[in-house]
């Protein structure tokens, strides 16, 4: 089983309706980031949590909203979809003394 | 802010050795990164250098760092068709009380037969 697991694996809505990405990991780390890939933009950060208690803003957080449901659960909700939100959205994870983040394999939301 | 920078796209042919190369703005850095993507999948950590090294060697890459410059590279020995990937550089920023990964935007390798 993965280490990382992001549900769905791709998703199109419209413009306008909320939706949520999820994300769990094994790993049993502390650490858990929302992230989003552009073609020639890389990865941007959304939002990090260090901890349950724990939540940050990234570089790129307006629009979105996260919740830290468990140690394991972290999820990711645009609370009215627009198309330039349509990108790759990646998860990960990282201990707190760890040298590795680990990431899951992606979800591709199309908003049209 | 922190920043990380790489160029796009890099084209070598089979065989021949690639070089990829990143600067970063953050001398505090603790740890330096090299992720693959390949088309399709999420990251996959290559390797990566603790900021005092200057040198790694892991089978077929060496990653180099220039601390004074702030420069990191990733050498790629006989590069194989499946090495075509997004290699992304990221820095562990450990600015303010924790820390954080910050990425390049992606370096393109195409490897040519």
């Amino acid at each position: 089983d993965a280490d990382v697991t992001q549900t769905p694996r791709n998703r199109i809505t419209k413009t306008g309706k909320r939706i949520m990405l999820e994300c769990s990991q094994t790993k049993g780390h502390d650490r858990m980031y929302w992230y989003r890939q552009d073609p020639g933009l890389g990865l941007r950060l959304i939002y990090y949590s260090f901890d349950v208690k724990d939540i940050n803003k990234g570089e790129i957080s307006d629009g979105y909203s996260v919740s830290r449901q468990a140690q394991a659960k972290f999820s990711l909700s645009l609370e009215s979809a627009i198309p330039n939100q349509t990108a790759l959205y990646f998860c990960a994870t990282s201990g707190a003394g760890n040298t590795e983040a680990f990431f899951g394999q992606g979800t591709r939301l199309t908003v049209v | 802010g922190e920043d990380v920078e790489q160029s796009l796209f890099l084209s070598v042919r089979e065989g021949d050795s690639s070089v990829i190369n990143c600067t970063y703005t953050d001398s505090s850095s603790t740890y330096l990164y090299w992720y693959k993507q390949e088309p399709g999948a999420g990251l996959q950590l290559l390797t990566y250098i603790f900021s005092n090294m200057d040198m790694k060697q892991d089978q077929r890459l060496t990653v180099l760092l220039n601390k004074k410059d702030k420069h990191l590279s990733l050498r790629i020995a006989d590069t194989q068709t499946g090495d075509s990937a997004i290699y992304f550089c990221a820095e562990r920023y450990d600015g303010g009380s924790q820390g954080n990964l910050i990425f390049g935007k992606g370096t393109k390798l195409s490897v040519k037969p």
